[in-house]
């Protein structure tokens, strides 16, 4: 079936830092992928997300290729902060069927030192 | 045009009660979704539902969870007599009615279950 694999964390980086955190799925068809994000004590909002091959979601300077070849969706940033402390989630949504529900990897704990 | 809207955001039950937890979909929106989160792990997908159908209880346990999309009014995803791994926190999300694959689903804030 469908599944989502992420880097497991936690991931420790000092400010100013590039971030990588990888993402790899397996999916029938074309999913549309997500990168969702979820600060301590709150819901998961969403961060950004690409519907097909190439596309590239960015948002709060986070950027995420969807790439086919590699079926991978890695989030990137150039230059991290303290308040991007939080759990990254990567995410699909199966393109097959409207009666899909969205799979979640397991998450990544990123902590930023000033 | 307010977001997904769940409630309570906080509740604590003893053991042998039931819980209710509410969902209000964001407007316009027809699908509903229950993930349950326990402490320190991601999302588990437990439920989705349209109007009045069950469309994929596919992650629901099989006794004491129930769940339920009515005509009118929010969904309810109830839990009765419920034990202490029933802590955690449940997650609604909703979508729009469309056979396009690119919807993107919004999550609620969330309601943290505490079973004493």
């Amino acid at each position: 079936g469908d599944s989502v694999t992420q880097m497991e964390g936690p991931v420790t980086l000092s400010e100013e830092a590039f971030l990588t955190i990888n993402c790899t799925y397996t999916a029938t068809g074309y999913p549309s992928l997500f990168w969702y994000v979820q600060y301590p004590g709150e819901g998961l909002q969403l961060l950004l997300k690409a519907t097909k091959a190439d596309d590239k979601g960015s948002n709060k300077g986070f950027e995420a290729t969807y790439r086919k070849e590699t079926t991978s969706f890695h989030l990137e940033k150039g230059s991290v902060q303290v308040s991007d402390s939080a759990v990254y989630f990567c995410a699909l949504l199966p393109g097959y069927s409207s009666a899909s529900k969205i799979i979640f990897g397991s998450g990544t704990r990123l902590s930023i030192r000033p | 045009n307010a977001g997904v809207m769940q409630n309570p955001r906080h509740l604590v039950r003893r053991r042998g009660q039931e819980a209710r937890l509410r969902c209000s979909p964001m407007k316009g929106h027809s699908h509903v979704y229950w993930y349950r989160q326990l402490p320190e792990e991601g999302l588990k997908f437990m439920v989705y539902l349209q109007k009045e159908n069950i469309i994929d209880e596919s992650g629901m346990p099989k006794e004491r969870f129930s769940a339920e999309f009515p005509k009118e009014g929010p969904s309810i995803l109830r839990i009765q007599q419920v034990v202490r791994g029933d802590s955690a926190a449940y997650f609604c999300a909703s979508s729009p009615p469309s056979q396009y694959s690119g919807n993107t689903i919004y999550f609620g804030e969330g309601s943290w279950l505490t079973v004493v």
